[in-house]
């Protein structure tokens, strides 16, 4: 079992949609959750960073996290034709050196 | 802020030859640079972890002698692939996060084709 699960996908929606992105993970001990977005052929882009079990809001992305249940989602209201790409959850413990782990990624298809 | 960039976004080489990828923090010190390779509808791996000023930590399964990393500043780390063959070729990604704070911002990454 991978320590970090996400499904690949695709997500379609159609535009205006929430979409709803989600991860799961086996390891207590992570302290510090991210979402980025990762055009085709092109570096991550950090999207929500979190720390605490809650929610978290910035424009169009809410960023949740529950620790009990080791459980986190993203949401993207308002969906755009741009928002097409693949989503990365990752995780990391600050005595790990930050080291990153990652989900496998969810594609999604915002369609006009 | 919080800008990476890389160079080259793209490089073709030979078989047998050595490339040289740079990975730079614009706009802010970058104490630990990390470096993956990410192949076709896969995620992210984790190569190596470099400190400024220190040796870099590989991963489990990366050869030290095949892809030498270097962090001899806050704001650059270079990569070398030495003697390339077609199985490096690859999506080579760099990451790096500042003292004060957790995020790792990325940089748009590099395509290494080894013919």
């Amino acid at each position: 079992q991978k320590e970090v699960e996400q499904d690949p996908g695709p997500l379609s929606v159609p535009e205006g949609a929430i979409v709803s992105l989600n991860c799961t993970y086996s390891n207590s001990a992570f302290q510090y959750f991210m979402w980025y977005r990762q055009y085709s052929r092109k570096g991550p882009e950090l999207l929500m960073y979190t720390y605490s079990s809650g929610n978290k809001e910035d424009g169009r992305f809410t960023a949740q996290v529950d620790k009990s249940s080791k459980y986190i989602s993203l949401f993207i209201r308002d969906s755009q034709p741009s928002d097409s790409a693949t989503y990365l959850c990752a995780m990391s413990v600050r005595a790990a050196g930050n080291k990153l782990t990652f989900g496998g990624g969810t594609r999604v298809l915002v369609k006009p | 802020g919080a800008v990476v960039s890389q160079h080259p976004s793209w490089v073709i080489c030979k078989s047998g030859t050595s490339v040289k990828i740079e990975c730079r923090s614009l706009d802010f010190q970058a104490t630990t640079m990390f470096w993956y390779r990410q192949f076709p509808k896969q995620s992210l791996m984790l190569m190596a972890t470099s400190n400024e000023g220190s040796k870099a930590t590989y991963e489990q399964g990366v050869e030290k002698d095949k892809f030498l990393i270097n962090h001899a500043s806050l704001t650059l780390s270079t990569l070398t692939v030495t003697s390339a063959h077609p199985e490096d070729s690859s999506f080579y990604i760099c990451s790096a996060r500042s003292g004060g704070r957790d995020e790792q911002f990325f940089g748009p990454g590099t395509r290494l084709t080894v013919l």
